[in-house]
């Protein structure tokens, strides 16, 4: 089975400081990977997703993140954060295309003045 | 307008009533999916159809229902509501296609039910 463990419910930063978001996975297979954003009273957007080739992927809003197979880890990563990337983030694990997505349980990120 | 639509966007009702929530989409795909949020838990998927005739359930499916009445609409019941489905609901949808490795969901935005 697949999980996914998001380490801190709630991480808070400056504006214009690094924005870190970690997330570890579990899979028996090669996993496809994805991070989603939440902002507040809508659905979920996908921001980057790792499916196979290179382990580093952009997304959105300037948002990366690296695939490292050797730590089962995805961590999200912003150089500078601004006060419009406050939102709930959720990492997702999936074993392809045929099979559901497993979310972690979320991240809420606050930006501070 | 949204591409996943979901109806109503809000609710309140009482234990043991039926309540119905529905889900329709623009995007043409075959896929659709119900996912259930609490805070601090994450979603949850309740339930997923592949097509109009597969329907599978996910991990929470105890107490839900679902029909796909179509390739485009998918409605979740509770047939006897009760107050830990206190929730928020979203549909989901992605598109399938042989030889791509994956396919992005795309949410609504969301249902909030509140059981008395």
């Amino acid at each position: 089975a697949q999980s996914v463990t998001q380490l801190g419910s709630h991480v808070s930063v400056s504006e214009g400081a690094l924005v870190l978001l970690r997330c570890n996975y579990s899979s028996s297979v090669p996993p496809y990977l994805f991070w989603y954003v939440q902002y507040p009273n809508q659905g979920l957007q996908l921001l980057l997703k790792y499916t196979t080739g290179a382990t580093l992927v952009k997304g959105i809003n300037g948002f990366e993140a690296e695939f490292k197979k050797s730590e089962t880890s995805f961590h999200l990563t912003k150089p500078s954060a601004h006060m419009s990337d406050a939102a709930e983030y959720f990492c997702a694990v999936s074993k392809g295309s045929n099979y559901k997505l497993t979310f972690g349980k979320g991240t809420l990120l606050t930006v501070n003045p | 307008d949204a591409d996943v639509t979901q109806t109503p966007r809000n609710r309140i009702t009482k234990t043991g009533k039926r309540i119905m929530l529905e889900c329709s989409q623009t995007k043409g795909h075959d896929r659709m999916y119900w996912y259930r949020q609490d805070p601090g838990l994450g979603l949850r998927l309740i339930y997923y159809s592949f097509d109009v005739k597969d329907i599978n359930k996910g991990e929470i499916s105890d107490g839900y229902s679902v029909s796909r009445q179509a390739q485009a609409k998918f409605s979740l019941s509770l047939e006897s509501a009760i107050p830990n489905q206190t929730a928020l609901y979203f549909c989901a949808t992605s598109d399938y296609e042989a030889g791509v490795v994956y396919n992005e969901q795309f949410f609504g935005p969301g249902t909030r039910l509140t059981v008395l």
